[in-house]
């Protein structure tokens, strides 16, 4: 089965600063795998996906995130933090068989302080 | 833009009541989901569809049904709700090939007294 590990439920940084929200993953096959972003009160909204291909993908507001086969890793960062970050941010990963299930880590909170 | 409309935003039940929430995509998705968010616990896979009348158990789902009669429209029935269910449910559709991901609707908390 996979699973998707986020290191940190909370993450504060100051606004201007490098964000870096930590994924890790499990998974038997090459996984596709996916950001999501959820702002208060709404639902979830896709930031970037990895499916094949370059393993930097770029998103949307200025986040890219990097698939490391090695590491089992799929980190997301950006270079200069904006207060409309503040969000609670998931990653997923997502079985490439027959199922197409979106399985989900726990979420970061990230708090942009002035 | 795809739409995924979940019926109500914020629902009070009483215990024991049969609920309804309700899902519609507009894109002609095949796949929808049902996931509940709990804080600390992450989005959790209640059930999903490939197709209309199809059904498939995701990882907790117990205590809830689900139905799909039509293509675009996927409901998820509490048969008989209990506080232990009070959280956000949250809807998906997506299309094959897989890797496009998902859309998401806004989510409906409920909260069971």
């Amino acid at each position: 089965a996979q699973s998707v590990t986020q290191l940190g439920s909370h993450v504060s940084v100051s606004e201007g600063a490098l964000v870096l929200l930590r994924c890790n993953y499990s998974s038997s096959v090459p996984p596709y795998l996916f950001w999501y972003v959820q702002y208060p009160n709404q639902g979830l909204q896709l930031l970037l996906k990895y499916t094949t291909g370059a393993t930097l993908v770029k998103g949307i507001n200025g986040f890219e995130a990097e698939f490391k086969k090695s590491e089992t890793s799929f980190h997301l960062t950006k270079p200069s933090a904006h207060m409309s970050d503040a969000a609670e941010y998931f990653c997923a990963v997502m079985d490439t068989g027959t199922a197409s299930k979106l399985t989900f880590g726990t979420g970061t909170r990230l708090q942009v302080t002035l | 833009d795809v739409k995924v409309t979940q019926s109500s935003r914020y629902l009070v039940k009483r215990t024991g009541e049969k609920v309804f929430l309700e899902c519609v995509q507009d894109m002609d998705h095949e796949n929808m989901f049902w996931y509940r968010q709990d804080p600390g616990l992450g989005l959790r896979l209640i059930y999903f569809s490939y197709d209309v009348k199809m059904k498939e158990k995701g990882d907790i789902p117990e205590g809830y049904s689900v139905s799909r009669e039509k293509k675009e429209r996927f409901s998820l029935i509490l048969e008989s709700a209990s506080t232990n269910q009070t959280s956000m449910y949250l809807c998906a559709s997506g299309t094959v090939p897989r890797n496009y991901g998902y859309t998401f609707g806004s989510g409906t908390r409920l909260t069971v007294v």
